[in-house]
């Protein structure tokens, strides 16, 4: 079976500081690959997605980037973190385009 | 772009109650799914519905892909405590972004003992 694992769960940073957020998912090969942010408990805003190694695409300019750099890795990076950049960080995969998506357990992000 | 309009934004009932929340979407949507997150956990799908019509039940939630396919519902029969948290829709379309889904901005439901 397929699994989904995000790290870490809760991340305090100070504002300029740099980020790195793990997601890796197992069980499957070739996902499809996302990463939302949730603010105050309440809508999903998906930040990027990834058909494959390398391939990321961006859906909301934002202080943050993504990469790919193997096929069941995604992790969301920032040289330089803002207040704004607080809030909860949803990894998610999917078989494909025709598929539901999975949800990791999220990180907490409070940038002070 | 496509838009999901998810309702009501917030619910607080009491256990033993049934219901019902909804979305509607401003074009066709070939994909309707449900998720519920529970304070702090990622989201975890519910039900899915891949057909126009199609009317499916997981325990005492019971969802329906509208036959407009512009609009989708959930229903809660006979609330527990544990039914807390926030449900989400989510939907595909055709074209868009490689089909990503497209989800409504949440249903929150509170349950008092």
């Amino acid at each position: 079976s397929q699994t989904i694992h995000q790290w870490p769960a809760t991340l305090v940073q100070p504002v300029g500081s740099p980020l790195s957020l793990e997601c890796t998912v197992e069980g499957t090969s070739n996902p499809n690959l996302y990463w939302y942010r949730q603010a105050a408990g309440r809508g999903l805003q998906l930040l990027f997605y990834s058909v494959g190694i390398g391939q990321i695409s961006s859906e909301v300019p934002q202080n943050l980037s993504a990469s790919r750099p193997q096929d069941r890795q995604f992790i969301l990076s920032s040289k330089k973190l803002l207040l704004s950049d607080s809030g909860f960080y949803l990894c998610a995969w999917s078989f494909g385009v025709n598929y539901g998506y999975t949800f990791g357990s999220g990180t907490r992000l409070t940038v002070v | 772009g496509q838009q999901l309009n998810q309702s009501p934004q917030s619910m607080f009932i009491q256990e033993g109650e049934d219901v019902s929340m909804n979305c509607t979407s401003s074009s066709i949507f070939n994909t309707w799914l449900w998720y519920k997150q529970d304070p702090g956990e990622g989201p975890v799908l519910l039900i899915a519905l891949y057909k126009a019509g199609e009317l499916t039940s997981n325990g005492r939630l019971t969802a329906q892909f509208g036959i407009t396919r512009k609009d989708s519902f959930l229903n809660i029969s006979a609330s527990i405590p544990s039914d807390v948290g926030i449900y989400f829709c989510a939907g595909r379309g055709y074209g868009g972004s490689q089909g990503n889904l497209i989800f409504g901005k949440g249903t929150k439901l509170s349950v008092k003992p």
